[in-house]
């Protein structure tokens, strides 16, 4: 079964610097992988997502997310955050082989602040 | 473009009582799952269906039961609620293809007493 792992609770960055959030999967098959965002009070919002191809993904917001295969990583970038980027973040992972059955991280907070 | 809706919004049950949390979505989306998210713990699948007339178990199904007779709607019905269910709960529809991005409802923050 798919699986995944965000290995931090909360990363704090300061508006204006670089931000990491880390997320590594397990999965049989070849990985389809995204990363939500949720606002206070709110649904997950699709930010971005890999399929196949270039490793590099471009999403919303100016987010990007690098897959590494021999790592089997997918972590999130902004190369600078902004206040408004504060929210819970979540990676997920499917795959074409068995269920197709998306499974999610814990999610991590993101406090960035001003 | 409604997307995914869910009523209600929140909700106080007491121990022992019963409630069907409401789905609808208007996207023409075979596949729907309902989820439950508690602090620290991500997203648990409680049941999915690959379309209308077919349900499945998720991770965390004991306690609840769904249906599917149409495409749109997806309900989720707690029998007897218990203070284990308080939680929030998230629906979410996709059009089925792993590949494809899930779009999720408001949710419904339930809590038991």
């Amino acid at each position: 079964a798919q699986s995944v792992a965000q290995p931090e609770d909360q990363v704090n960055v300061a508006e204006g610097n670089p931000l990491t959030v880390k997320c590594t999967y397990s999965v049989s098959g070849n990985p389809y992988l995204f990363w939500y965002v949720q606002y206070p009070n709110r649904g997950l919002q699709f930010l971005l997502k890999y399929i196949t191809g270039d490793n590099l993904v471009k999403g919303s917001y100016g987010f990007e997310a690098e897959f590494n295969k021999s790592q089997t990583s997918f972590h999130l970038k902004k190369p600078s955050a902004l206040v408004s980027d504060s929210a819970l973040y979540f990676c997920a992972v499917s795959s074409g082989y068995g269920n197709n059955r998306l499974a999610f991280g814990k999610g991590n907070q993101v406090v960035v602040i001003p | 473009n409604a997307g995914v809706t869910q009523t209600p919004k929140f909700r106080i049950l007491k121990i022992g009582q019963s409630m069907t949390l409401q789905c609808a979505q208007d996207m023409n989306h075979n596949y729907m799952y309902w989820y439950r998210q508690d602090p620290g713990m991500g997203l648990k699948l409680i049941y999915y269906s690959v379309g209308a007339g077919i349900t499945d178990k998720g991770e965390v199904p004991n306690g609840y039961n769904v249906s599917r007779s149409t495409t749109e709607d997806f309900p989720l019905r707690l029998e007897l609620a218990a203070p284990s269910q308080t939680s929030v709960y998230f629906c979410a529809s996709s059009p089925g293809t792993a590949n494809t991005e899930a779009f999720f409802g408001q949710g419904t923050r339930l809590t038991v007493v």
